[in-house]
């Protein structure tokens, strides 16, 4: 069964730090991961998809990488700004199900 | 539509009532997902439509719980006899890959909140 955990639960830095959020997964048979992010009472937006072939993908100040092998995918946030606090939560497609984290609360600083 | 809408976006019942919950889809997206989302948890899959076919509902918790999607557009989520702890935000989405493809991006509505008294 897919399990999927995102560490740090929490995360606050200062304005302009980089960060990295973490998220793991137990079964390695994946189509795709996305990590998405959520404001306080909103719905989900879509940040980056990874299909299973490819290894990163790159949004503006987003960078997202996978390594399938490890179950470990990384989110890399450059130049943090206040706007980016929310909660981001990645989540795995396995045969069309999204499996999910919890997310990562993250906090920035001004 | 720009994308996908979701109505109510809050509801409050008092326990034993019926309630429906309604998702509008990106038009044309073939695919559409339900989600639940408990405070503080990820989103849990409930069941997924492929056109007007429930392809898979294996996440719905129990009996009470039944969707529909009749013209393979609009999927009304149902929830008959609710209980306190089917308190959460119900989630829709829609996605218009071919579902197991590895580029089947879902597209999320901003949800139902769903308080059960």
């Amino acid at each position: 069964k897919q399990e999927v955990t995102q560490i740090p639960a929490a995360l606050s830095v200062p304005e302009g730090e980089n960060l990295v959020l973490n998220c793991s997964f137990t079964d390695s048979a994946i189509y795709n991961l996305q990590w998405f992010r959520q404001d306080p009472g909103k719905g989900l937006t879509s940040l980056l998809l990874i299909q299973s072939s490819q290894r990163e993908q790159t949004s503006g100040r987003l960078n997202a990488s996978l390594d399938k092998s490890s179950g470990r995918s990384t989110l890399y946030i450059a130049a943090s700004q206040p706007g980016d606090s929310a909660t981001y939560l990645c989540a795995v497609d396995s045969n069309y199900q999204l499996i999910w984290g919890a997310g990562t609360k993250l906090i920035i600083k001004p | 539509g720009a994308g996908v809408s979701q109505t109510p976006s809050n509801k409050v019942t008092e326990k034993g009532k019926y309630v429906e919950l309604r998702c509008d889809p990106i038009s044309g997206h073939t695919a559409l997902y339900w989600y639940r989302q408990s405070l503080g948890q990820g989103p849990e899959f409930l069941i997924y439509f492929q056109g007007t076919g429930a392809a898979d509902d294996s996440g719905l918790p129990n009996d009470r719980f039944f969707a529909v999607r009749p013209e393979g557009s609009v999927s009304t989520l149902k929830i008959q006899r609710t209980e306190r702890g089917d308190s959460a935000v119900y989630l829709c989405a829609s996605s218009d890959g071919v579902a197991g493809g590895s580029y089947n991006e879902q597209f999320f509505g901003p949800g139902t909140r769903l308080t059960v008294l």
